[in-house]
């Protein structure tokens, strides 16, 4: 059982829709992540959050669009995405912005993203 | 890019040992390994981190050599529930900030 919650588990939308992901945690962490994985690739690193404010941006397109609205949700606004963008978007936090320590990141189980 | 190498993939009998090896040859000395796993449609689980010294949990045991330069992920009594991409990961340093950069990983296959 994961303790990072991410919904919807599946989403297809058509290239013109807007969408958000969702993703909960209630570890007490103060950094959440947003990666995307393409199938049979390892993930990579979206989005940083740490304490709230955007810390890392991959240069992400902007179709793609991050919101933290408290310490426990992180939010993922979809606009006009291309088939390619296709993935699983997983959803991660740790105790702090991994920079700044240790502490493992903990993975929610994503959301598989279908782009029609 | 990613900062460890592993095996492209590894079988181990059900019951048995897993011995999953990487290297880290320019790993520097305040940075931790790390070791995920992730089973099919799942998200990625951390399994266990170390710096220095061996580590020990419920899950598996960490080896680090003595240079840091490489090290051994002991899973004791693979079950085939263990069957995964296992991943070993040190933070890379670009830009001025740190973050995790996963590699290909090791696909574990424990057989019956």
């Amino acid at each position: 059982d994961t303790e990072v919650t991410q919904t919807p588990k599946h989403l297809v939308m058509g290239m013109t829709n807007k969408k958000s992901l969702k993703c909960e945690q209630h570890m007490g962490h103060r950094a959440m992540y947003w990666y995307k994985q393409k199938a049979k690739k390892p993930p990579e690193l979206m989005f940083v959050y740490s304490y709230e404010k955007l810390s890392i941006n991959e240069s992400v397109p902007s179709r793609f669009s991050p919101e933290c609205p408290n310490s426990s949700l992180l939010n993922l606004h979809l606009h006009a995405l291309q088939p390619e963008d296709s993935a699983l978007y997983l959803c991660a936090s740790s105790q702090d912005w991994f920079g700044t320590g240790n502490q493992p990141q903990h993975f929610g189980d994503g959301t598989r993203l279908s782009i029609l | 890019d990613a900062k460890t190498t592993q095996p492209t993939s590894m079988d181990c009998a059900e019951g048995r040992a897993a011995n999953l090896p990487c290297n880290h040859s320019t790993i520097s000395g305040n940075e931790y390994v790390y070791w995920y796993r992730q089973i099919h449609s799942q998200g990625p689980q951390y399994i266990i981190h170390g710096l220095k010294n061996n580590e020990t949990n419920e899950m598996a045991s960490l080896i680090i050599t003595e240079d840091r330069k490489s090290s051994t992920l002991i899973l004791p009594h693979a079950t085939l529930r263990d069957t995964a991409v296992y991943y070993c990961i040190v933070r890379v340093r670009q830009g001025g900030s740190e973050k995790l950069v996963f590699g290909k990983g090791t696909k574990l296959t424990v057989n019956p």
